[in-house]
């Protein structure tokens, strides 16, 4: 079963409102991400999990947090959310990477709107 | 840093025509060339991949050979049907960060 799940599909946040979006698979995949996407701009990625390590984006480190409590979860924390948050936002696991051979399997993603 | 241009926003097509979406990349490295397909409501989804020069990838009757003299991964289909209705994103992979480096993605729309 390649399956990403997001939940949830939907979510409306208050600006400066705390957001948890959470992300799980059942592939037993050592890496997890999540990506932003914009409307007319490309999947940006946000972070990674490599088993238990998180690696930020320099430009993204401090607007996000992240937690993995086991394998197959992995939420993404916006502390106070601004408009700019808006975007949907894509969960995404793959195997023990070979640096570039490895698929992602995506998740459906979760539409977080922001007012 | 590494960055994938593929040809931007909407493409209509009819059934039966010819499909060629454009992508260049740019990478320090030696990158593996990925295109994703995305279908309305879910998330992207592998298409194929090439890791080589002249390594040609293909999957469901799409095709692209990866040119590292040119940089660039077209994608191409012979004959598009409706069902090849989506969102197809050309992305990279270097070999020493984890991760995709996404195009924005072309949005194709076929018409019976």
């Amino acid at each position: 079963d390649t399956t990403v799940k997001q939940n949830p599909r939907y979510k409306l946040a208050r600006v400066g409102k705390p957001v948890n979006l959470i992300c799980s698979q059942t592939m037993n995949h050592d890496t997890m991400y999540w990506y932003q996407k914009k409307p007319n701009q490309a999947p940006k990625l946000l972070l990674f999990y490599y088993d238990k390590i998180l690696n930020r984006e320099a430009d993204t480190f401090e607007k996000f947090q992240s937690s993995r409590p086991n394998n197959s979860f992995c939420s993404l924390y916006i502390g106070s959310a601004g408009l700019e948050y808006s975007a949907m936002y894509l969960c995404a696991s793959s195997r023990d990477p070979d640096w570039g051979q490895n698929t992602l399997y995506f998740g459906a993603g979760t539409r977080l709107s922001v007012l | 840093g590494d960055s994938v241009t593929q040809t931007e926003g909407q493409v209509a097509l009819s059934e039966e025509d010819f499909l060629t979406i454009h992508c260049n990349y740019s990478a320090s490295g030696y990158p593996t060339l990925f295109w994703y397909v995305q279908y309305p409501g879910e998330g992207p989804q592998l298409l194929f991949r090439a890791s080589r020069d002249k390594e040609k990838g293909s999957s469901r009757g799409f095709e692209a050979t990866y040119d590292k003299g040119t940089t660039s991964f077209h994608l191409r289909k012979a004959s598009v049907q409706e069902s090849d209705s989506a969102v197809y994103y050309c992305a990279l992979s270097d070999h020493y960060a984890q991760g995709l480096t996404f195009g924005l993605g072309t949005r194709v729309s076929v018409f019976p």
